[in-house]
C-alpha cells in the first residue's frame, strides 16, 4: 500500500463550488504539506502543518483552507473554486526528526479542473 | 519562496548517453533534494544532500551539493528509456523552521530518451 494517499485522483467542478481534497499517510510523520503544481511553475506551497494543532499558511494560501483531523490526515478545501485554481495538487509528509529531517515524500496527486 | 534556477529546461538524448542538469540559487540552502516525476504521479525522491561538497550516488545517478551551498547538480550515466520524466531540484533554506521546512522547487528538467 502507498505511504501517502490522496483522494480523489481527478475532479472536475464548476466555479463557485466547495471542494475538499483529502490526504492520508501511514509513514507516521508529524509534518504534512499541501503543494500546487502548475505547468512551468514548479511546485508551490499552500499550507503546512507540524501537528494537529499547528497549521500555517504557505506561499499561496489565499482561496484555500486546511484541516488536520489527525496526525495521519490533512485535507485541503477550496471554499469557492475559481478557474485559476485548476492545477495538480500534491500532499507531502516530512519526518521532522534528526537527519534526514528535511526529506519530503509525496502522494500521487489530485488533478483538479475548475470550469 | 526562493526561486531556484534549474537548467536545462528539457533534454532529448539517445539511450546510453550521460545527462547532466543543475540548479542554482541566490540564497544559501542547507539541504538539496532531487526528485523525479513520472506522468500522472507525484515526485519521487532520488537523492538527498545535506553537506556542502557532499557527493552522493544512487545507482546510475550522482548528485553533488555545491561548495557555495547555492547550487547542486545531478548526473545520470548511461541513460535508459525508463529515465524519461521530469527531474526537479528542491532546496530548503537555512533557518527554515519559520517556513515549516518547506521546499523551494526548481521548474524541472524534462528528459526524453530515445532507444
Amino acid at each position: 500500500d502507498a505511504d501517502v494517499t490522496q483522494t480523489p485522483r481527478n475532479r472536475i467542478t464548476k466555479t463557485g463550488k466547495r471542494i475538499m481534497l483529502e490526504c492520508s499517510q501511514t509513514k507516521g510523520h508529524d509534518r504534512m504539506y499541501w503543494y500546487r503544481q502548475d505547468p512551468g511553475l514548479g511546485l508551490r506551497l499552500i499550507y503546512y502543518s507540524f501537528d494537529v494543532k499547528d497549521i500555517n499558511k504557505g506561499e499561496i494560501s489565499d482561496g484555500y483552507s486546511v484541516s488536520r483531523q489527525a496526525q495521519a490526515k490533512f485535507s485541503l478545501s477550496l471554499e469557492s473554486a475559481i478557474p485559476n485554481q485548476t492545477a495538480l495538487y500534491f500532499c507531502a509528509t516530512g519526518t521532522g526528526a534528526s537527519p534526514p529531517y528535511n526529506e519530503q515524500f509525496f502522494g500521487p496527486g489530485t488533478r483538479l479542473t475548475v470550469l | 519562496g526562493q526561486q531556484l534556477n534549474q537548467s536545462p529546461q528539457s533534454m532529448f538524448i539517445q539511450e546510453g548517453e550521460d545527462v547532466s542538469m543543475n540548479c542554482t540559487s541566490s540564497s544559501i540552502f542547507n539541504t538539496w533534494l532531487w526528485y523525479k516525476q513520472d506522468p500522472g504521479e507525484g515526485p519521487v525522491l532520488l537523492i538527498a544532500l545535506y553537506k556542502a561538497g557532499e557527493l552522493t550516488s544512487n545507482g546510475r545517478l550522482t548528485a553533488q551539493f555545491g561548495i557555495t551551498r547555492k547550487d547542486s547538480f545531478l548526473n545520470i550515466s548511461a541513460s535508459i528509456p525508463s529515465d524519461v520524466g521530469i527531474y526537479f531540484c528542491a532546496g530548503q533554506l537555512e533557518g527554515g523552521r519559520d517556513s515549516g521546512y518547506a521546499l523551494n522547487f526548481g521548474k524541472g528538467t524534462s528528459l526524453l530518451v530515445t532507444p
